[in-house]
């Protein structure tokens, strides 16, 4: 899979937006674009995927660049409840679909209230 | 409805033994993967099983092996433990096979894991 590249930390405070940055510039065509997040003590949880166009969820925005080379996760008002750590992953098709999803070192956010 | 449930959550082995960890997916959910993550890290890919057959397997060595039941529940095995081996280790599932057409769009849904500590 395409390597992703995130800041080790991220700083923010409570009640503002939060804008994760991934840069992803050897990405294919048929890449999509995963976010998990890993809270203190438990396991990933997914957030939001894309491929071209920009997404939004309950969760969050995704913001996907017009070359595809850059993506960012936002989240319109954080709260200490979103202090984690935040994965930016590429999924390629595999037509045997057999590999597991591969995560970097991702983004640790922390949330100051 | 219930999340993908691991069992034990903690472990204690010492060095030499083996040790089976357990995951229940959830209900539907077809494809079962296995992730380690030691301190600091991110999770490392192991195995995935799907239908109960293995169909895709990390750099692991073959110390390092997995099942999948009827059930569609899972078991990691890992023998002759070494130090090495202390890490989270996580369960995720899904409907589909990760990485085919469907499975792209699909989220993995992970459990909280078991902490394994090697003695």
């Amino acid at each position: 899979d395409a390597k992703t590249t995130q800041p080790n930390s991220m700083e923010s405070n409570e009640e503002e937006p939060v804008h994760l940055p991934c840069n992803h510039s050897t990405i294919s065509g048929t890449d999509y674009i995963h976010w998990y997040r890993q809270l203190p003590s438990q396991g990933p949880e997914y957030v939001i995927h894309g491929l071209t166009s920009n997404v939004n969820n309950r969760m969050a925005s995704l913001a996907i660049a017009e070359d595809r080379k850059s993506s960012t996760l936002i989240l319109h008002r954080a709260t200490l409840r979103d202090a984690a750590v935040y994965y930016c992953i590429l999924i390629m098709y595999s037509g045997g679909g057999a590999d597991g999803l591969t995560f970097g070192k991702g983004t640790h956010l922390i949330i100051q209230p | 409805d219930a999340g993908v449930t691991q069992s034990p959550t903690h472990l204690i082995k010492t060095r030499g033994q083996h040790v089976t960890l357990r995951c229940s997916p959830i209900s539907g959910h077809k494809s079962v993967s296995w992730y380690q993550q030691v301190l600091g890290q991110g999770p490392q890919f192991i195995f995935q099983y799907y239908e109960k057959e293995e169909r895709g397997r990390g750099n692991f060595p073959d110390r390092f092996s997995a099942r999948q039941f009827p059930n569609y529940s899972s078991e990691l095995n890992v023998n002759a433990l070494l130090l090495g081996d202390s890490a989270l280790y996580l369960c995720a599932s899904s409907f589909a096979l990760m990485k085919s057409g469907t499975g792209l769009r699909q989220p993995q849904h992970f459990g909280d894991g078991t902490r394994l500590s090697i003695l």
